[in-house]
């Protein structure tokens, strides 16, 4: 069994900081790892994925992952944030055989002028 | 192609009644995938079909839910005797088979809000 682990509910930064959201997995087995993107009131957009090959990992919007195995973590960062980028992130794994997503509890980024 | 399409977008019904709520998958796709979300929480995995088969199905789903995938193309998921815990958002997503890990896994529909009275 997997679980994802997601440690901030709530991230506040002001516009142009950087940004980091944590992400923990536990699991049995190989992982392939995502983060997905939810703005209000729309389904899940992928913004990066880890299958295997280098740990770190560039998606859209600027925004860059890092698979650590060792510490069993998949943090996301951004070294610039928008107003735009509020939104609530989740981080998301799935075994080798790859049917089912388990996602963390989500990361909600609110990004201040 | 319009990606993931779900209907209706929002739904608010009396407790005991049944809904049933409809998603269509991008066309070439044959993995279908059903989630159900709450408010403040991650997306839970329900049920998903290959084809018209349904493969798997979570402890989540009780009785009172049923989920069909009749020729392959869109699914219906139906919640019979619709109780107040039941009110979140039902999220469905597909993929292709084979080659699904290379392209991100799931493209996700903007989900049916179910408010349960």
């Amino acid at each position: 069994a997997q679980s994802v682990t997601q440690l901030d509910s709530q991230v506040p930064v002001f516009e142009e900081a950087p940004v980091e959201l944590r992400c923990n997995y536990s699991s049995s087995v190989s992982v392939y790892l995502f983060w997905y993107v939810q703005y209000p009131n729309q389904g899940l957009q992928l913004l990066l994925k880890y299958l295997s090959g280098s740990t770190l990992v560039k998606g859209i919007n600027g925004f860059e992952a890092e698979f650590n195995k060792s510490q069993t973590s998949f943090h996301l960062r951004k070294p610039s944030v928008h107003i735009s980028d509020t939104a609530e992130y989740f981080c998301a794994v799935s075994g080798d055989a790859g049917n089912m997503l388990t996602f963390g509890g989500g990361t909600r980024l609110m990004v201040k002028p | 192609d319009t990606g993931v399409s779900q209907n209706p977008r929002h739904k608010i019904t009396k407790r005991g009644q049944n809904v049933t709520f409809r998603c269509d998958p991008i066309s070439e796709h044959n993995r279908l995938y059903w989630y159900r979300q709450t408010l403040g929480q991650g997306p839970e995995f329900l049920t998903y079909f290959q084809n018209e088969a349904q493969l798997e199905k979570s402890r989540l789903l009780s009785d009172r839910f049923s989920a069909e995938r009749p020729k392959g193309s869109f699914s219906t998921l139906e919640i019979q005797r619709t109780e107040q815990g039941d009110s979140a958002m039902y999220l469905c997503a597909s993929s292709p088979t084979t080659v699904w890990l290379l392209w991100g896994g799931y493209t996700f529909g903007s989900g049916t809000r179910l408010t349960v009275v």
